[in-house]
């Protein structure tokens, strides 16, 4: 079975930065994009980016860009997601997500097909 | 970026009802487009990809129908489960996300 665990809710203050891990199992980790999406309280889904992990190429959000690193481990099927200089608005809760690709008349599709639990980022003075 | 939005952003029917929710696109998307369902506490679940897929393991009550703009998703005979946001996606280009509809009980 796929799975995606992420790392443990986090704290902390305004302008500091909070680094956050996907750990997946039950595939070949470096064959499908993991992507990063946040939910703040009361809000929507917001897309961040995501990360090739065969190749370490990434792919940002424009509001994220400058602020946000993604990166990969392949030998313990790892991503993280650092965001830096914090602010309140990024309190959220925040999903790695695997994408799937299929190929649906001739055309490839693309989509989040198993999810990490969430990680609680809480951002406060 | 393209923008996402949803109509209604939220909705009241009761069990066995069927709702329908739809989504529009700033710009053509093709079938780009896929819905998710959210329930608090927990991980989005994938329901349909490429506008009218249905996800594997989803029941056959979700559907969805549309291309170039403008799409839906529809959910015949609400159960009590089906209760939830749900959200639209589009994946041609720099993927952003509908606001969300949220299905409440009436």
């Amino acid at each position: 079975q796929v799975h995606l665990v992420q790392s443990g809710a986090e704290v902390r203050k305004p302008g500091a930065s909070v680094k956050v891990s996907c750990k997946a199992s039950g595939y070949t980790f470096t064959v499908n994009d993991i992507h990063w999406v946040r939910q703040a309280p009361g809000q929507g889904l917001e897309w961040m980016g995501r990360i090739n992990p065969n190749n370490g190429g990434t792919k940002f959000a424009q509001k994220f860009h400058g602020r946000v690193t993604m990166t990969r481990d392949t030998s313990i099927s790892t991503a993280y997601m650092e965001l830096s200089r914090l602010r309140s608005d990024d309190t959220a809760v925040y999903y790695c997500a695997r994408e799937d690709i299929v190929l649906v008349t001739g055309i490839y599709y693309y989509q989040m097909d198993v999810w990490g639990q969430g990680t609680t980022v809480t951002v406060s003075s | 970026d393209i923008q996402m939005t949803q109509s209604p952003s939220s909705l009241s029917a009761s069990v066995g009802d069927t709702v329908t929710i739809a989504c529009r696109a700033s710009q053509s998307v093709n079938k780009h487009l896929n819905w998710y369902q959210c329930k608090p506490g927990k991980a989005p679940k994938l329901l349909i990809y490429a506008a009218s897929s249905l996800q594997s393991g989803v029941p056959s009550r979700f559907s969805g129908g549309g291309s170039g703009t403008d799409f839906t998703l529809t959910i015949s005979s609400l159960h009590p489960e089906d209760f939830a946001t749900y959200y639209c996606q589009q994946t041609f280009i720099t993927w952003t996300f509908g606001q969300g509809t949220k299905v409440e009980i009436k």
